[in-house]
């Protein structure tokens, strides 16, 4: 595996699931990052995770758990979704905060009905 | 304010022709800037990045940085099919957080 990977690609959950998406970098950075990209809207930053401390929470309700158990993974734990939260969820790294180059992984296209 | 602006397009340009796409910031403390490339249904992809004044050239790709107008630039030329894609600037801000705008579409022309 390189760069950025994601686990699932597509999910369908229901408002009352629990269900966990994976990212994995094998990129050897230090930060890992959760954004959210809806329709017609720039990509919103969720969480920030630098040497697998939490270092922003960019206001995300507490229905988005996120877990970072080391620099190379991250999590993120969804519970009682709702409708408005289908979206695409990308995982990003990059070497440090700050102005560095964040690679993408491709992404979990997420369904909440 | 947006803190990043782009034109949302499409912008549409026939092949072989030489495509600009403009990103305008407001954070006047904005040191690092990105663009990225989004086909439909996929992920960003990083294909320049800009730090200083002036001209960064990377094969068909040019970024231009004017600081002092607070606006970033990308240059295609000799645009392909391939190239149409949307587009992504991103900026990091005083607050060091990659700010992205809502991206420009792309559409060359056969």
């Amino acid at each position: 595996e390189t760069g950025v990977t994601q686990t699932p690609r597509h999910l369908v959950m229901g408002m009352t699931n629990k269900k966990s998406l994976k990212c994995e970098q094998h990129l050897g950075h230090n930060a890992m990052y959760w954004y959210k990209q809806s329709a017609k809207k720039p990509l919103e930053l969720m969480f920030v995770y630098n040497f697998k401390e939490q270092t922003e929470n960019n206001s995300v309700p507490s229905r988005f758990s996120p877990e970072c158990p080391n620099s190379s993974h991250l999590f993120l734990h969804l519970h009682t979704l709702q409708p408005e939260d289908s979206a695409l969820y990308l995982c990003a790294s990059s070497s440090q905060v700050g102005g560095y180059e964040q690679y993408f992984g491709p992404g979990t296209r997420l369904t909440v009905t | 304010q947006k803190e990043v602006e782009q034109n949302s397009g499409p912008l549409s340009v026939p092949e072989g022709a030489i495509a600009s796409l403009n990103c305008t910031y407001s954070d006047r403390g904005s040191q690092s800037f990105f663009w990225y490339r989004q086909y439909s249904g996929k992920s960003p992809e990083l294909i320049m990045s800009i730090y200083s004044n002036g001209d960064k050239e990377d094969g068909r790709f040019t970024a231009q940085l004017n600081k002092a107008s607070q606006y970033v630039s990308l240059l295609i030329r000799d645009s392909q099919p391939s190239d149409s894609a949307t587009y992504l600037c991103a900026g990091t801000g005083t607050a060091s957080k990659l700010t992205f705008g809502t991206g420009t579409r792309l559409q060359v022309t056969l």
